[in-house]
């Protein structure tokens, strides 16, 4: 049974570029979770999908935008990078409706230079 | 607005002594869960317990314990006999309404076990 997956395992930016961030949930799962998770800090919630619509959403701006694909993967898109956009980016996947425990992917670190 | 309080910021022991963490928590809402995550130097977040607010029953899970209490908003986490492969951050979190609603982190305890 394949848990989270997510990619690139690393990527490197430039500022005011954008980037696009995959994740595939656990199998069965039909909810997913964002986080970004700055070095030393604890991970803040970005966006919550299900059935292809954003339910909630943390306080983060419009650069950072997502999409949840009928196989219930998502993608996470973050445009006009600033440096303090540099993180680990955690997903996270749960089922019955997101009523269930979040179990995270291994997380993409993403580096603005 | 919900919120989390890890105190400690990073905890030393040596291996098989007992590690206690602290977790203090605010919510307004009667329904809500709490739940304990490690993360290991891999960065993934390992899932370990999840209790919810109507049920303050503390249990032992193998090396793992637990003990809940609402009157202090309290959700202690203790590992006994600690191992070298204890070592980790370790995050408690909180969830309003849902378990899969958003999760709400403390800022993380370290704990280093040393052999």
């Amino acid at each position: 049974d394949a848990g989270v997956t997510q990619s690139p395992t690393h990527l490197i930016k430039t500022r005011g570029q954008q980037v696009t961030l995959r994740c595939s949930p656990k199998s069965g799962h039909d909810t997913v979770s964002w986080y970004q998770q700055a070095l030393g800090q604890g991970p803040q919630f970005i966006f919550q999908y299900y059935e292809e619509e954003e339910r909630q959403r943390g306080n983060f701006p419009d650069r950072f935008s997502g999409h949840q694909f009928p196989n219930y993967s998502s993608e996470l898109n973050v445009n006009a990078l600033l440096l303090g956009d540099s993180a680990l980016y955690l997903c996270a996947s749960s089922y019955v409706q997101g009523t269930d425990t979040q179990y995270f992917g291994p997380g993409t670190r993403l580096t603005v230079l | 607005a919900q919120k989390v309080t890890q105190a400690q910021t990073e905890i030393s022991v040596v291996e098989k002594e007992d590690v206690t963490l602290d977790c203090v928590y605010e919510t307004r809402d009667t329904t809500y869960y709490l739940f304990w995550y490690k993360q290991p130097p891999s960065g993934e977040l390992v899932f370990l317990i999840r209790r919810n607010s109507f049920d303050e029953q503390n249990e032992i899970s193998g090396r793992y314990s637990w003990n809940f209490q609402k009157s202090t908003s309290s959700f202690n986490f203790t590992i006994t006999a600690s191992q070298v492969v204890d070592s980790a951050v370790y995050f408690c979190a909180l969830s309003e309404g849902a378990a899969g609603n958003k999760l709400t982190f403390g800022g993380g305890t370290r704990v280093l076990v040393k052999p």
